[in-house]
């Protein structure tokens, strides 16, 4: 158990519907990441937030927006999901913001299933 | 700009066998790299990481890994497999610059044991 937790497990929806996953880091985390896994593109960065303010940014779609909220958890809401949205999206997150240019350990929650119909 | 290959999609290995899984990486700067582990239905587990130093580096599970410089190398290996390691392996590089990290993960190698 990483100690990253991520509701839902799964989620089912329709096409042209919108979503909200949830991601609460572990005891003491300040950046979060948020990541698709899909059999065509594989694993994929998306965004990373440090301590409510966005860092990084990946191949998110413009569909698609996050935030981290002042008790550090974070959100990945995601709209007019088309087909190709199915994915299982990861929710990483590591102690702080790289700085002096060191790279944190990521440690990864157990993902949301989102398939779209 | 970053890239992480791992040459072998899949591999089959007997129950008490070595195991090596390749991973190149191209990247300007000294690397960070990392193999994760991911059993069927769960998350990324970390096995191990490199930042600098030692270019041998132990991980979690009796798993190791060497970083090749002059390869652009960091292969996973084992030396002796059990029927539990069988999951999908991911090599990734990772970058920090001005507090913003990512990773670049590779297409992930399965593997499957034989009993």
């Amino acid at each position: 158990d990483s100690g990253v937790t991520q509701t839902p497990k799964h989620l089912i929806t329709a096409t042209g519907q919108r979503v909200t996953l949830r991601c609460s880091p572990r005891s003491g985390d300040l950046s979060v990441y948020w990541y698709q896994q899909s059999l065509d593109q594989g694993l994929q960065f998306l965004i990373q937030y440090y301590n409510g303010e966005e860092r990084a940014k990946g191949n998110i779609l413009e569909r698609f927006s996050a935030q981290q909220f002042p008790d550090l958890h974070s959100e990945l809401n995601l709209s007019s999901l088309e087909l190709g949205d199915s994915a299982l999206y990861f929710c990483a997150s590591s102690v702080a913001q790289g700085l002096a240019g060191l790279l944190d350990t990521q440690y990864f929650g157990p993902g949301t299933r989102l398939t779209v119909l | 700009a970053q890239s992480v290959t791992q040459p072998d999609i899949h591999i089959t290995v007997s129950e008490g066998a070595s195991l090596e899984l390749r991973c190149n990486y191209s990247y300007g700067a000294t690397p960070y790299l990392f193999w994760y582990v991911q059993s069927p239905g769960q998350g990324l587990q970390l096995l191990l990481k490199y930042f600098s130093g030692d270019t041998l580096v132990q991980g979690i599970k009796g798993f190791e890994a060497e970083f090749k410089r002059s390869q652009s190398s960091f292969n996973l290996r084992k030396p002796s497999v059990h029927w539990s390691d069988a999951a999908e392996y991911f090599c990734a590089v990772g970058a920090s610059r001005q507090g913003a990290q990512k990773l670049v993960f590779g297409q992930g190698t399965r593997l499957t044991i034989n009993p």
